[in-house]
Parts: C-alpha cells; sequence; structure tokens
C-alpha cells in the first residue's frame, strides 16, 4: 500500500520554541493532507486539511498562527508548532489521501510525531 | 449529525478466544466505515472498509467485520486472538459521498491479550 512518513517521530523542545514536523508522500502525490492531535488515551482530532498550493484549512478552535501548515509539493506537508509551550505536547499524526477516490479513497496514515514541550 | 460510538474503551480476551469489538455509528447518508489499529506511539493502520456491496468485510491479520444497516452496527470480530493483536482499534465512519475530510473516530478500544 501506499506509505506516508513523518519525521522526527520523537522531537522535545524548550517552551517558546519551535518545532517543525514532516509529513511525506512516498510513493504517491497527495494533493490533500490531513493533520491530526492525539492526546494520551484519546481519538485522532482533526486539525487542519493541507492544501497542495493554497492555504490549509483550520478546524474550529485550532489556532492558526500557532499551527502553521505549508504544503508546497505534492509530497510534502510541515506543521511548524510555533512559540511551543507545555500545553502543545501531543502526539500529531498526519495523513493523505489519494487522489481521485473522494470519501471512500483510503486514508494513509504517517506513524506520527511525539512532541514534549518542557 | 454524524457519530461514531465504540461501546468499551478496553476489552481483555484470552488468547485464542473470539474478538468483539463493538463500533456504532450515525448518520444521515449511507456511510463508508473504516476499522484502523494503532499500536503504541505508530500512526495508524487500515483493517477492513466498508464502501458498497458486500456487508461481510474481511481485512488483514485474519479480522472482518460485517455491516449491519437495521443495527447500525460495524463491530469487528477475529475468530481466535493472537498477541500480537494487543493494540488500540479505532472505528470511524465517512458519510457517504463526502470528503475524506469528514472522516469521525470512535474514541478507541484497547484490546489486551492475556497469554
Amino acid at each position: 500500500g501506499a506509505v506516508v512518513s513523518q519525521h522526527p517521530s520523537w522531537v522535545i523542545c524548550k517552551s517558546g520554541t519551535s518545532v517543525k514536523i514532516e509529513c511525506r508522500s512516498l510513493d504517491f502525490q497527495a494533493t490533500t493532507m490531513f493533520w491530526y492531535r492525539q492526546f494520551p488515551k484519546q481519538s485522532l482530532m482533526l486539525m487542519a486539511t493541507s492544501n497542495e498550493g493554497s492555504k490549509a484549512t483550520y478546524e474550529q478552535g485550532v489556532e492558526k498562527d500557532k499551527f502553521l501548515i505549508n504544503h508546497a509539493s505534492l509530497t510534502l506537508s510541515t506543521l511548524t508548532v510555533t512559540s511551543a509551550h507545555p500545553e502543545d505536547s501531543s502526539f500529531y499524526i498526519c495523513s493523505a489521501r489519494i487522489p481521485g477516490l473522494a470519501g471512500a479513497g483510503e486514508l494513509f496514515f504517517g506513524e506520527g510525531s511525539r512532541l514534549t514541550v518542557l | 449529525a454524524q457519530s461514531v460510538t465504540q461501546l468499551g474503551s478496553h476489552v481483555s480476551v484470552s488468547e485464542g478466544a473470539l474478538v468483539l469489538l463493538r463500533c456504532n455509528y450515525s448518520s444521515s447518508v449511507p456511510p463508508y466505515l473504516f476499522w484502523y489499529v494503532q499500536y503504541p506511539n505508530q500512526g495508524l493502520q487500515l483493517l477492513l472498509k466498508y464502501t458498497t456491496g458486500a456487508t461481510l468485510v474481511k481485512g488483514i491479520n485474519g479480522f472482518e467485520a460485517e455491516f449491519k444497516k437495521s443495527e447500525t452496527s460495524f463491530h469487528l470480530t477475529k475468530p481466535s486472538a493472537h498477541m500480537s493483536d494487543a493494540a488500540e482499534y479505532f472505528c470511524a465512519v465517512i458519510p457517504g459521498y463526502s470528503s475524506a475530510s469528514k472522516i469521525i473516530f470512535g474514541s478507541g478500544t484497547r484490546l489486551s491479550i492475556r497469554p
């Protein structure tokens, strides 16, 4: 199946710094990628939809200036957590959809990135 | 509004026993239904999906699920549990014909396997 890769898998940073997480589709082009946040023992919460070549669409309650999303190419989307604080510590997961398969199109998930802000 | 309910946040079965993870959904249009598995500190992996056609869907690792419209259910089963099945399982729904961005996940069920 299709492969989506995230980097880094783990990141620890100091409060106030910014952290960038990459999401790459390795063997297909993804015009749309999705970013989720997962708290311990909870389900995934959609943060935003990343669209190649245009602005991301954020879900209600997600701070656009805190979570910057860039989808500069058909195989790469990045999530930058700006001025990170301990409450931003979480597991962040991206997914990508095979183009042309709306709705039922299978979502392929990255391995996730665990962010710990000290 | 669409929703997904997974009954039981934690299920424990003995190795070799039947696995049954329950999922009920609410959707105003015919849904697309999914089961995903998540191992610790990893992303989600698709186990199986129902879109149209046969209501009994077979997935990877010996899992299967049956779409029952009358019961609005999509329970996940496996005849014989293996230690490697221990993981978190998520049921998900996309309202039919909607964008994948509308996928709604259940709260998850942690499956433990007793030796």
